[in-house]
């Protein structure tokens, strides 16, 4: 099974909101990051955050990390329509820091 | 720089069919991969590579064999296609374990 799992699988939100998506992984990891997928395109990356960091800002983008309870968060402030996409986070092992895994991602829809 | 290409974009193959799809990256990096996308879903890791000439399995690796000649090329091959493997094929590659994945566009692949 994968080893991030993301939720809400889909979220829709009024545009202006903050958007919040969390997941959740299992083993030890290096370092986790979040990536953005526009439909039928390929990923983006948004940020990383490492195992020894609570919590990062770049732009409207808010991670946060809990080593203690396996989770992470991604918060999009103020959301524009061209937010938009599939989010996925993707942890690198600790154990094996070549071996990238992907969650299952959520699916973020703005509303105008 | 192209950054990652792929090559093709789109295939269609006939069940026992063979093909090799071609990842080609130039920014020198060491870590190279192969992911799959269905449907609705997050990528899962076919394999991926650490270096030239070493290659690693990973999350699904079953029916498909890589190979990486050069540094910056990383080969994915389908001996005989199964119609389970149609699916949307990204490749990855990054410079070290801290480092971010930068993606290629991506390959859409039918088996029939």
């Amino acid at each position: 099974s994968q080893q991030g799992e993301e939720d809400p699988q889909a979220l829709s939100i009024q545009e202006g909101e903050n958007a919040t998506m969390n997941c959740s992984y299992k083993t030890s990891i290096n370092n986790l990051q979040w990536y953005r997928q526009n439909s039928g395109r390929g990923l983006v990356h948004l940020i990383l955050i490492r195992s020894n960091e609570r919590e990062k800002h770049s732009g409207r983008l808010r991670v946060t990390l809990d080593t203690s309870k396996k989770s992470s968060s991604l918060l999009i402030t103020a959301s524009r329509a061209a937010d938009t996409a599939s989010y996925f986070c993707a942890t690198v092992s600790s154990s094996s820091a070549s071996k990238i895994i992907f969650g299952s991602g959520t699916r973020l829809s703005i509303r105008p | 720089n192209a950054g990652v290409t792929q090559t093709p974009k789109f295939r269609v193959l006939k069940t026992g069919q063979s093909m090799t799809l071609l990842c080609a990256q130039d920014m020198n990096h060491e870590y190279m991969y192969w992911y799959r996308q269905d449907p609705g879903m997050g990528l899962r890791l076919i394999h991926y590579s650490v270096g030239e000439g070493t290659t690693a399995k990973g999350e699904v690796p079953d029916g498909y064999n890589v190979s990486r000649l050069k540094k910056q090329n990383f080969l994915l091959g389908l001996e005989s296609a199964a119609p389970s493997q149609t699916s949307v094929y990204f490749c990855a590659s990054l410079a070290g374990a801290q480092e971010t994945q930068y993606f290629g566009p991506g390959t859409r692949l039918l088996v029939l």
